[in-house]
């Protein structure tokens, strides 16, 4: 079965501009996970959505935000782009959520954003 | 606020020698702990975790309650094991993975 899907895989940006991630998740999966992966910072949990609810938000800026669809689809948006946001945007979905015990993480390619 | 610590970024062992890749975690409950692994070129995908008490690709990992560490191990590296590895903590009722700033792992044929 198709695995994570990110698109788009490469962008380039100006600050000042917005942009939008999606993420198509396994199919059958209903969690979707975000995370800004830096050299520096490594790898930070942004936020987490289930049956279109976000569960988790990590320690971002109100600039970064995102959504879940009724197909379990996700997208999140970075507003007023900062060069500080030039990361690595992975995406990562489970079946159900990680606290039950028997879920895990299947990670897409990610999203490579670029801000000049 | 829970933490992973990977003290060392990079690490270099001869192939056939043993890999020990340090994790340690700050947090005062039952955490649940993975070590993640990203080939070149590849996708972050998950190696083991401690709950399933697997041998993957002859890595294992004990939790270490006491000294608050989840130290991954092999005795005999190859060089297909030369990859970015990552250690990471889950929370009881937090649904987000807290991760450590990994390791890079070169196998030196």
């Amino acid at each position: 079965k198709a695995g994570v899907t990110q698109t788009p895989r490469y962008l380039i940006k100006t600050r000042g501009q917005q942009v939008t991630l999606s993420c198509s998740p396994i199919s059958g999966h209903r969690s979707v996970s975000w995370y800004q992966q830096t050299p520096g910072q490594g790898l930070q949990f942004l936020f987490e959505y289930f049956s279109e609810t976000q569960r988790n938000k990590g320690n971002f800026p109100g600039r970064f935000s995102g959504r879940q669809f009724s197909n379990s689809r996700s997208e999140m948006n970075v507003s007023t782009l900062e060069l500080g946001d030039s990361a690595l945007y992975l995406c990562a979905s489970s079946f159900g959520l990680l606290n039950s015990g028997a879920n895990v993480l299947t990670f897409g390619a990610g999203s490579r954003l670029t801000v000049l | 606020a829970q933490r992973v610590t990977q003290p060392e970024k990079l690490l270099s062992v001869f192939k056939g020698a043993p890999v020990e890749l340090k994790c340690n975690y700050s947090y005062s409950g039952s955490p649940e702990l993975f070590w993640y692994v990203q080939y070149s070129r590849q996708r972050l995908q998950l190696l083991l975790r401690h709950i399933s008490r697997e041998s993957i690709k002859g890595f294992t990992a004990d939790l270490n309650k006491g000294e608050t560490s989840f130290h991954l191990k092999k005795p005999f590296a190859q060089e297909e094991d030369s990859a970015m590895y990552y250690c990471a903590l889950l929370v009881f009722g937090n649904e987000k993975l807290t991760f450590g700033t990994g390791t890079r792992l070169t196998i030196i044929p």
